[in-house]
């Protein structure tokens, strides 16, 4: 059964930090990985989409790695600002039945402090 | 329309109300999915629909959840006799299929049963 995990589950960095967001799963078997974001209250806004045979996608100050074989993935976010702040999801695309589910971590809480 | 809809934003329903959750997704999304998420959590899978067919509900929690999108676009979630578990975020996504593209998520309805 796919696991994914995310860490920290919480950070809080000064702005202008460069940072890392760590995202693994334990089934190497996935279609894409996806990166959201959720503010309070809100939905969620895709980020960044990575193929299983692609190695990292790029937006902006964002930038999302993807290794497979290994089971992980990082978002790196570049001069972080205080806008920044939101909880950062990932989750992964598999099959099952007739189906591609996502797979969700609990995300890392971000703040970005001014 | 531009992104996906879901109305209403925010439910109170009172227990054993019946509530009714809309969602308009992208036009010509063929993948639509219902998503559960409670405070804290990432969310759960409920339910997906190609065009019409519903062909996955492996994820509704109970016979109390049902979920049509008649004409294969606008989609309706329907609570019968509401329940305080049932409290949570109500997320819809669609994508162009199955999600090789990524998702598309609304904003979600937040449903609050007393």
């Amino acid at each position: 059964k796919q696991e994914v995990t995310q860490i920290p589950a919480a950070l809080s960095v000064p702005e202008g930090e460069n940072l890392v967001l760590n995202c693994s799963f334990t089934d190497s078997a996935i279609y894409n990985l996806q990166w959201f974001r959720q503010d309070p209250g809100k939905g969620l806004t895709s980020l960044l989409l990575i193929q299983s045979s692609q190695r990292e996608q790029t937006s902006g100050r964002l930038n999302a790695s993807l290794d497979k074989s290994s089971g992980r993935s990082t978002l790196y976010i570049a001069a972080s600002q205080p806008g920044d702040s939101a909880t950062y999801l990932c989750a992964v695309s598999q099959r099952s039945g007739n189906n591609r589910k996502l797979i969700w971590g609990l995300g890392t809480s971000l703040a970005v402090n001014p | 329309g531009a992104g996906v809809s879901q109305s209403p934003r925010y439910k109170v329903a009172k227990r054993g109300q019946d509530v009714a959750l809309r969602c308009d997704p992208i036009s010509g999304h063929v993948s639509l999915f219902w998503y559960q998420q409670a405070l804290g959590q990432g969310p759960e899978f409920l339910t997906y629909f190609q065009n019409e067919a519903q062909l996955d509900k492996s994820g509704l929690p109970s016979d109390r959840f049902f979920a049509e999108r008649p004409e294969g676009s606008v989609s309706t979630l329907k609570i019968q006799r509401t329940q305080q578990e049932d409290s949570a975020v109500y997320l819809c996504a669609s994508s162009l299929l199955q999600g090789t593209y990524g998702y598309t998520f609304g904003s979600g309805t937040r449903l609050t049963v007393v």
